[in-house]
């Protein structure tokens, strides 16, 4: 168990909804990062956030946005849902910038 | 973007065997990390390096890493089943704008036959 929690495990939707992702870090971790893990394009960086400010995007869409609270949760929040944004998301946090990642056990979204 | 090129993607080995596998990078990178994940699961991290040539272990893995900074690799010592799973390399570079995101390779899948 690596401290990271992530809600709900399992999500399955419809093409054209709307649905957010929750993260909680590991006790004292400040930064949140999210990944899209896919079968053609493996794992990816989606967005980071420390301390409640982004701090860089990755190959993260316009239709998905973040953000983190002041407790240091962090949400993933995926708009006009398609088909090809079925994957795994998995949020991981660290201690302080640039210092080791600890993944969560993932969400596993399917889009219908 | 940076690209990882993970090496072998697959491979079956008899238990009790050594593995190897590595990552090259067109890049460089600060710190190499190797992840091993599970089905269903997260990434679990293995091995944590932070210098160039540094070599580290832990328990029956060692991991390098490069001192071109550009390539890493992962040794695993007499194989046992549970080693089975998707073993994967990941780069991260301070891009000096508090930006620590990591890249990672394609995985090695490993298999042991008993």
């Amino acid at each position: 168990d690596s401290g990271v929690t992530q809600t709900p495990k399992h999500l399955i939707t419809a093409t054209g909804q709307r649905v957010t992702l929750r993260c909680s870090p590991r006790s004292g971790d400040l930064s949140v990062y999210w990944y899209q893990q896919s079968l053609d394009q493996g794992l990816q960086f989606l967005i980071q956030y420390y301390n409640g400010e982004e701090r860089a995007k990755g190959n993260i869409l316009e239709r998905f946005s973040a953000q983190q609270f002041p407790d240091l949760h962090s949400e993933l929040n995926l708009s006009s849902l398609e088909l090809g944004d079925s994957a795994l998301y998995f949020c991981a946090s660290s201690v302080v910038k640039g210092s080791e990642q600890f993944f969560g056990p993932g969400t596993r979204l399917t889009v219908l | 973007g940076q690209q990882l090129n993970q090496s072998p993607q697959s491979m079956f080995i008899q238990e009790g065997e050594d593995v190897s596998m590595n990552c090259t990078s067109s890049s460089i990178f600060n710190t190499w990390l190797w992840y091993k994940q599970d089905p269903g699961e997260g990434p679990v991290l293995l091995i944590a390096l932070y210098k160039a040539g540094e070599l580290t272990s832990n328990g029956r893995l060692t991991a390098q890493f490069g001192i071109t900074r550009k390539d890493s690799f992962l040794n695993i010592s007499a194989s046992i089943p549970s080693d089975v799973g998707i073993y994967f390399c990941a780069g991260q570079l301070d891009s000096g704008a508090g930006s620590y995101q990591l890249t990672f390779g394609k995985g090695t899948k490993l298999s042991v036959i008993p």
